[in-house]
C-alpha cells in the first residue's frame, strides 16, 4: 500500500526566504507526482506535476524535484510571499485506469510579513 | 475559477441519517472523482465516475455510494453516518478518464454529531 508521508508538518519562515517542502512515498512505482496548493476553505489548485521519467519542473517561483529510486519529492520556493502562506499537498499516481491520487498530510506554511 | 462547483457548503448531520453532496463538474468533463479530507489529513480517494459508471473505488464501505448524470453532474450518498465521517469532501472533475488534470471544488464540509 503506497503512503505518502510530508515533512515539516508546519512550517513559518519570514517573507523573502527560499524554502524546501520534502516529500516521501514508499512504492517507488509511479506514474507521476503532482504538488497541490490548498487554501483555507477552498478546494485544490495544482502548482506542478511531474512524470516519473522526469527529474523537475519549474513554474515562476515554483521549483518541484522527483527522485523516484529513492521515493522523495521537494517542493522548492523561492523568496517566499505572505500570498504563499498555504496548505502545501503533494500526491502521487499510479497507474491504474482510474488515476486515483494517494496524498500526503501537507505542510502548513506561514509566511511572516 | 475552474468552474467546479459542490452544494451544500457546510451540513451539520446527527449519527445514523443519510446524506446526499452535490458536485457539478466544469463544463465538457466526463470524469468526476470524490475524495474526503479529515481535519489535518491530506484527501483519500473514495470513488471515481465516468461517463456515469463507477470507474474505481477506494477504501471505502458499501455505504458510499455514488451517481454521475448524463449532464455529468455528480452525487455522493453516506448512509448511516458515523462520527468519523465528518470531513471535507472534495469532487474533481476531468476533461478525460486518463487526464491528469482535475479540477477540485472547494467541497462541502460535513459534520456528523
Amino acid at each position: 500500500k503506497q503512503e505518502v508521508t510530508q515533512i515539516p508538518a508546519a512550517l513559518s519562515v519570514p517573507e523573502g526566504e527560499n524554502l524546501v517542502l520534502n516529500c516521501s512515498f514508499t512504492d517507488s512505482a509511479i506514474y507521476n507526482l503532482q504538488w497541490f496548493r490548498q487554501d483555507p476553505g477552498k478546494g485544490l489548485t495544482s502548482l506542478l506535476l511531474i512524470q516519473s521519467s522526469q527529474r523537475e519542473q519549474t513554474s515562476g517561483r515554483l521549483n518541484a524535484s522527483l527522485d523516484k529510486s529513492s521515493g522523495r519529492s521537494t517542493l522548492y520556493i523561492a523568496a517566499s510571499q505572505p500570498g504563499d502562506s498555504a496548505t502545501y499537498l503533494c500526491a502521487v499516481r499510479r497507474d491504474t485506469g482510474r488515476r486515483a491520487l494517494t496524498f500526503g498530510s501537507g505542510t502548513r506554511l506561514q509566511v511572516q510579513p | 475559477e475552474t468552474g467546479v462547483t459542490q452544494s451544500p457548503t457546510h451540513l451539520i448531520k446527527t449519527r445514523g441519517q443519510q446524506v446526499t453532496l452535490r458536485c457539478s463538474s466544469q463544463s465538457g468533463h466526463n470524469t468526476v472523482s470524490w475524495y474526503q479530507q479529515a481535519l489535518g489529513q491530506g484527501p483519500q480517494f473514495i470513488f471515481q465516475y465516468y461517463r456515469e459508471e463507477e470507474n474505481g473505488r477506494g477504501n471505502f464501505p458499501p455505504r458510499f455510494s455514488g451517481l454521475q448524470f448524463p449532464n455529468y453532474s455528480s452525487e455522493l450518498n453516506v448512509n448511516a453516518l458515523e462520527l468519523d465521517d465528518s470531513a471535507l469532501y472534495l469532487c474533481a472533475s476531468s476533461f478525460r478518464r486518463d487526464s491528469y488534470e482535475q479540477y477540485f471544488g472547494p467541497g462541502t464540509r460535513l459534520t456528523v454529531t
